[in-house]
């Protein structure tokens, strides 16, 4: 069962664009929601993390945006440069149960 | 500080052969995670250890896998009898309490 959804699975955007990845959840239990981020051959990376208390986060360029009545929360990433491409991945957690729930993945590639 | 450690990086097995997956956590966590990541798809749990426990199995095929994180040592995720569904990079997570959890580059097994 697909608990987190992601979209698009790949994105392509110029350099200085705001690229932006979705994530659409069901279980409303999930109250943790990080970003992670990977380049090939390597793990994932924690970007930026939210919980459903605060609509907003910011770190750097990069941007959670959350909407609990939605069951949704999204990445944006702020004067997007080459070195940004990699995969996105969104998760989502229960704090007690510790298990992250992936989404599929986004491809991100910022052309120069 | 030492991030995530894993080995090996690479590890090719024949059908039928066993393979041991070690992960050694971050200074001062005592929560270890391990997640699978097939080809073009996000990472799927499979358990949850603290130091000698096994906390959440649910992710884990019900045979050929097991998984131990004994008092000294690293954590250690066997697979017996390997077969080529198997083929995977398999990533290890550990965290000081339930979050954030942060990952090792993982060990990519190909089996022949």
């Amino acid at each position: 069962q697909q608990q987190v959804k992601q979209s698009p699975q790949s994105l392509i955007v110029q350099k200085g664009g705001i690229p932006i990845i979705n994530c659409a959840y069901e279980n409303t239990a999930f109250d943790y929601f990080p970003w992670y981020q990977q380049f090939p051959g390597k793990g994932p990376a924690l970007l930026i993390a939210i919980r459903p208390d605060v609509s907003e986060k910011k770190e750097g360029r990069f941007t959670i945006s959350f909407n609990k009545s939605a069951k949704q929360f999204s990445l944006h990433i702020m004067d997007s440069q080459p070195g940004d491409s990699a995969t996105y991945f969104c998760a989502a957690s229960k704090t007690s149960g510790s298990r992250l729930t992936f989404g599929e993945g986004t491809q991100l590639t910022v052309n120069p | 500080n030492a991030g995530v450690m894993q080995n090996p990086r690479h590890l090719v097995r024949r059908r039928g052969q066993e393979a041991r997956l070690r992960c050694s956590p971050m200074k001062g966590h005592s929560h270890v995670y391990w997640y699978r990541q097939l080809p073009e798809e996000g990472l799927k749990f499979m358990v949850y250890l603290q130091k000698e426990n096994i906390i959440d199995e649910s992710g884990m095929p019900k045979e050929r896998f097991s998984a131990e994180f004994p008092k000294e040592g690293p954590s250690i995720l066997r697979i017996q009898q390997v077969v080529r569904g198997d083929s995977a990079a398999y990533f290890c997570a550990s965290s000081p309490g339930h979050q954030p959890q942060h990952f090792g580059d993982g060990t990519r097994l190909s089996i022949l």
